[in-house]
């Protein structure tokens, strides 16, 4: 069973950079495709995509914040990282890691989640 | 900015079937890209619940189960029981910039 589990700070302040990192674990046996998401939920709303990162470290981002994202895959594939720079009060929301079986594809992993609040 | 739209919310009855419907356009799903459905109970990560279009991960309840034609796609929940409440959330890929995972609007399903 894959295990992914997110960490970095819980408070950010507005204008700063979010740096979280999410750590791959359990009975799980890396391949030459994998891919490796991050997903956002603000509080009380919906599912938002923020990208992907090819287990060759090529990278997806959502054009909405494609300026602000910077993606990161570890050498060992046991973990990954997100970078978003200039925060807002709009980047306030619960941070998921994820496994996309594909870049078109369905998540059938998910992290536990990390709130990350954007103060000014 | 979802380009996927699903009703806010849906109830019924313990027993009833209920349906949540996932709109899109040419760009997504008319286009042919695949949908699947995420299941999130209160206070927990989205959970798999259906992959392209039709097909259930292993342990999910046949009472779920999914469609897909044209531009739009549809759950359904039959025989609803009372841990099936929740949000549920809708998943294509989108074509309409350089391309992208885009998620519905999602939908709260409440048991009366």
């Amino acid at each position: 069973q894959l295990l992914l589990q997110e960490s970095g700070p819980g408070l950010v302040k507005a204008s700063g950079t979010l740096s979280l990192t999410c750590v791959v674990s359990g009975d799980f046996k890396h391949s030459g495709s994998d891919y490796w998401g991050w997903v956002r939920q603000p509080p009380g709303k919906g599912l938002e995509w923020i990208g992907s990162v090819y287990y060759s470290g090529h990278t997806y981002e959502n054009p909405s914040l494609k300026s602000r994202v910077t993606l990161s895959l570890d050498r060992s594939g046991k973990q990954f990282s997100l970078n978003l720079t200039s925060l807002t009060a709009a980047d306030t929301a619960v941070y998921y890691c994820a496994r996309p079986r594909g870049r078109q594809s369905w998540f059938d992993s998910w992290g536990p989640g990390t709130l990350v609040t954007v103060s000014s | 900015q979802s380009v996927l739209t699903q009703p806010p919310s849906v109830s019924g009855a313990p027993g009833q079937t209920v349906t949540i419907s996932c709109t899109g356009s040419n760009f997504n799903i008319g286009a042919g890209y695949d949908v699947h459905w995420y299941q999130q109970l209160p206070g927990t990560a989205p959970k798999l619940l259906i992959s392209d279009n039709t097909n259930r991960p292993s342990g999910v309840p046949d009472r779920f189960s999914g469609s897909k034609s044209g531009t739009s796609a549809s759950l359904a929940i039959t025989g609803l029981q009372p841990e099936d409440e929740g949000d549920y959330f809708c998943q294509s890929y989108d074509t309409s910039l350089s391309g992208f995972s885009v998620f519905g609007t999602g939908t709260t399903v409440t048991v009366l």
